[in-house]
């Protein structure tokens, strides 16, 4: 099994509908959760940060995490084209030298006007 | 200017060729990260450096060779290209500061023939 999971998509949503994009886990050693975006041909950029169960809001953009369920997803409210990217989850876990990071594959996503 | 740079941006080379990619930073971080990113895969861990004297294998380093030759010049080297060496590379920095957040450069597109 691997640790992070995520569709792949493509997911393809009209101009201001509301997005959700989800990971899932496997080890509940991992004890913060991010969201990078990924522009085409460019490097990911971190997107929302957050270590606790519940939500975190940035704008647009909400971060949801249960750590009971292992199972994380970011919200886009009235997505717009520039919104077209691929999103990355990426879980951490605090460690003693060196704080483990793992990426999911990402979910390509269009947003069409 | 970016923050994260990596030269060249695409590279075409012939099996059982050494190549190597440059990555320098501006934004002062310590560590440095070299990932490769493949469809499906997701980003994963080449070598990572914490600082000048201390490079550490990640989870794919066969194959492959780093050199930290400055604290903002992090070089991957390729000592004899295999096809299955395709792939989009991506050089990150991060100061840990509660977790770590990587800054990404804009990758570095690979073929091998």
């Amino acid at each position: 099994q691997k640790e992070v999971e995520q569709d792949p998509g493509p997911l393809s949503v009209p101009e201001g509908a509301i997005v959700s994009l989800n990971c899932t886990y496997s080890n509940s050693a991992f004890q913060y959760f991010m969201w990078y975006r990924q522009y085409s041909r460019k490097g990911p950029e971190l997107l929302m940060y957050t270590y606790s169960s519940g939500n975190k809001e940035d704008g647009r953009f909400t971060a949801q995490v249960d750590k009971s369920s292992k199972y994380i997803s970011l919200f886009i409210r009235d997505s717009q084209p520039s919104d077209s990217a691929t999103y990355l989850c990426a879980i951490g876990a605090f460690e003693t030298s060196y704080d483990k990071v793992i990426f999911g594959p990402g979910t390509s996503l269009s947003v069409i006007p | 200017d970016a923050d994260v740079t990596q030269t060249p941006r695409n590279r075409i080379t012939k099996t059982g060729k050494r190549i190597m990619l440059e990555c320098s930073q501006t934004k002062g971080h310590d560590r440095m990260y070299w990932y490769r990113q493949d469809p499906g895969l997701g980003l994963r861990l080449i070598y990572y450096s914490f600082d000048v004297k201390d490079i550490n294998k990640g989870e794919i380093s066969d194959g492959y060779s780093v050199s930290r030759q400055a604290q903002a010049k992090f070089s991957l080297s390729l000592e004899s290209a295999i096809p299955n060496q395709t792939a989009l590379y991506f050089c990150a920095t991060s100061t840990s500061l509660g977790g770590e957040t990587q800054y990404f450069g804009p990758g570095t597109r690979l073929l091998v023939l």
